[in-house]
Order: structure tokens, then sequence, then C-alpha cells
């Protein structure tokens, strides 16, 4: 299993990105996605999680309503669309499968870092 | 969305055995997941379900549940569980998973 995060770099307030995640190594379109943030020196958030099929999407009230998670299964690919950024949202992101038989993130990619700054 | 509260810091001699807990209302519903994260990676579980470890994880690492507290005991620690752990389970509420704030693991 591979999990590969990009799209984080620096992005003044207000402003807006894109993070992709490509998965490998298992049936992408069988399992729930999320994404988990972890801002320096900081414990682990929860962001966001969306379904097998995309019909389902959840997200933390931190980032209800700017952010958005979606997915192409026939691309393996996670993304989320950030808007609305404020240095609060600084924090690596870390792409996860639902795994563990639904019980747990059983797969990590290594972060893409987002920093939120002028 | 619900909480789940650790203590910030425990240590542990060589050795010894040392239990990390985590309590949450939502952990009278859900079974927990423990993650250890050192420095510099990604969270990997080292426990999850009813006291289940993934493959390549020693058998020094195990969970238990009791009302709305969970505990990860590691009975014999090594230098190498010198880390941060993680609680997490679902969530009662809308969102589908809250994290614990996290402890950090000293061996002495």
């Amino acid at each position: 299993v591979q999990l590969l995060e990009s799209g984080g770099g620096l992005v003044q307030p207000g402003g807006s990105l894109r993070l992709s995640c490509v998965a490998s190594g298992f049936n992408f379109n069988m399992y729930a996605m999320s994404w988990v943030r972890q801002a320096p020196g900081k414990g682990l958030e929860w962001v966001s999680s969306i379904s097998v099929r995309g019909g389902s999407t959840y997200y933390a009230d931190s980032v209800e309503g700017r952010f958005t998670i979606s997915r192409d299964n026939s691309m393996n690919t996670l993304y989320l669309h950030m808007n609305s950024l404020s240095a609060e949202d600084t924090a690596l992101f870390y792409c996860a499968k639902w795994g563990c038989d639904g019980a747990c993130f059983d797969s990590w990619g290594q972060g893409t870092l987002v920093t939120v700054s002028s | 969305s619900s909480e789940l509260t650790q203590d910030p810091a425990v240590s542990v001699a060589l050795g010894q055995t040392v239990t990390i807990t985590c309590q949450g209302d939502s952990l009278r519903m859900y079974f927990v997941t423990w993650y250890q994260q050192k420095p510099g990676q990604a969270p990997v579980v080292v426990i999850y379900g009813k006291n289940n470890r993934p493959s390549g994880i020693p058998d020094r690492f195990s969970g238990s549940n009791s009302g709305n507290t969970a505990s990860l005991t590691i009975s014999g620690a090594q230098a190498e569980d010198e880390a941060d752990y993680y609680c997490n389970c679902r969530d009662t509420n809308a969102s589908p998973v809250v994290f614990g704030e996290g402890t950090k693991l000293t061996v002495l």
C-alpha cells in the first residue's frame, strides 16, 4: 500500500489550495478515505472523510464550508480542495485509508505541508 | 464533536510495564485504535478493534477497554517504543472519528 500526497506549499491567508493523494497497492475503490492534519508540534486532527463511491462526505467543524473532499476512483486519487485558508490551517496534511475492517486508519501517506502565511 | 482525553506525557523505565489511557464517552460505544508516531514519521497502528495487533507489531503491545476508558499497555518497554501515542475511535456525533490529544512516552 502506498499513499502519495502532493499539492502542499506556501499560500497567503484567504488563498486556496488543492491537495492530491495518489493511491497504489490496493483496490482504492473499495475503501473510504480521509484527510488528517497535524499542526507543527501538535496532535493529530481528523479533517474530512469520503465514502467508497464519494456519495457521502464528512468534515470537521473547523473546515466545514471551506474544504471539499472528493475522489476519482478511475485515477485512484483523493483530493482536498481548501479555500479561505488561515494561519490556523498550517499543518502537515496526511492522506489515510480507512481499513482494519472499518476500525482504523491502517495506511498513511508521508504528508504534504501546507503553510499559510503572508 | 466528542473528545478523547489523554495524559500529555508518561515515562517508563526500560523493560518495565507502562499503561497509557484514553477517556471519552465515545469509548462506551466504539472500539479504540491506538497509533504510534515517531518524530518525522506518519502514525502507525499498534492496536485496533478488540485488542488486535497488525502484523509486525510486537506482542508486548496490548489494549483493553472498560466503560469510557481505553488503555494501551506496553509490557517490557523498549527504547524504540519512545514515541507519541494517539487514541482514536468513531464518534457519537456527526463526524466519523475523533483523536485523542496524544501522550508522549519517554523510555528512561
